[in-house]
């Protein structure tokens, strides 16, 4: 089993649209947890901390389900330049080595 | 924020030959740093952790001798794949932690690599 598992996708969504993706983790130690964005060809950005309270930053909100060991995305009121690639990062028992979901493809369309 | 710099950019050679990455902390020291590989459609998997003034720790499956690792100061970490060939083509990614930040990793702007 992967240590993160997210649907690839892609999300086609229009302007405006609400969208959520969900990543699962396998290890019930995993501590932090993050949300990165990645565009076509580039590298990562890290878009937001998951904390256990959920957190929101703007458009973009982050929840943490320790119980069902998932963290979620929901993005409203979709932007065209929402459009990328959705990584979901757990780390593992040594805090240092995070490992990454294969990513969630989002596409906004006019 | 922090910021991570890697160099090249691009970078093609011929099969056997071999490439140096590097990967630069500029506004931060990084005790540790870590290097990705990520294949078209694929997600990121994690190469190696590379520690200044110590040996590399090394993922399974990912060979010492041919991805060498060289971390001899707190802000630069260097990558060298050796006899190349195009299987290693792919996009190699480095990435560090400002430790004075609670910003998750920061990863260097990649180094696309194309072995023909």
């Amino acid at each position: 089993r992967k240590e993160v598992e997210q649907d690839p996708g892609p999300f086609n969504v229009p302007e405006g649209a609400t969208v959520a993706f969900n990543c699962t983790y396998s290890n019930s130690a995993s501590q932090s947890f993050f949300w990165y964005r990645q565009d076509c060809r580039k590298e990562p950005k890290l878009l937001m901390s998951v904390y256990s309270s959920g957190n929101e930053d703007g458009r973009f909100t982050a929840q943490l389900n320790r119980a069902s060991q998932y963290i979620s995305l929901l993005i409203r009121d979709s932007k065209l330049s929402d459009s990328a690639t959705y990584l979901c990062v757990v780390n593992a028992n040594n805090f240092n080595k995070f490992y990454f979901g294969s990513g969630t493809k989002l596409n906004v369309k006019p | 924020g922090a910021v991570v710099s890697q160099h090249p950019s691009r970078v093609i050679c011929k099969s056997g030959t071999s490439v140096k990455i590097e990967c630069r902390s500029l506004d931060f020291q990084a005790t540790t740093m870590f290097w990705y590989r990520q294949f078209p459609k694929q997600s990121l998997m994690l190469m190696a952790t590379s520690n200044e003034g110590s040996k590399a720790t090394y993922e399974q499956g990912v060979e010492k001798d041919k991805f060498l690792i060289n971390h001899a100061s707190l802000t630069l970490s260097t990558l060298t794949v050796t006899s190349a060939h195009p299987e290693d083509s792919s996009f190699y990614i480095c990435s560090a932690r400002d430790l004075g930040e609670n910003y998750g990793y920061t990863f260097g702007s990649g180094t696309r690599l194309t072995v023909v």
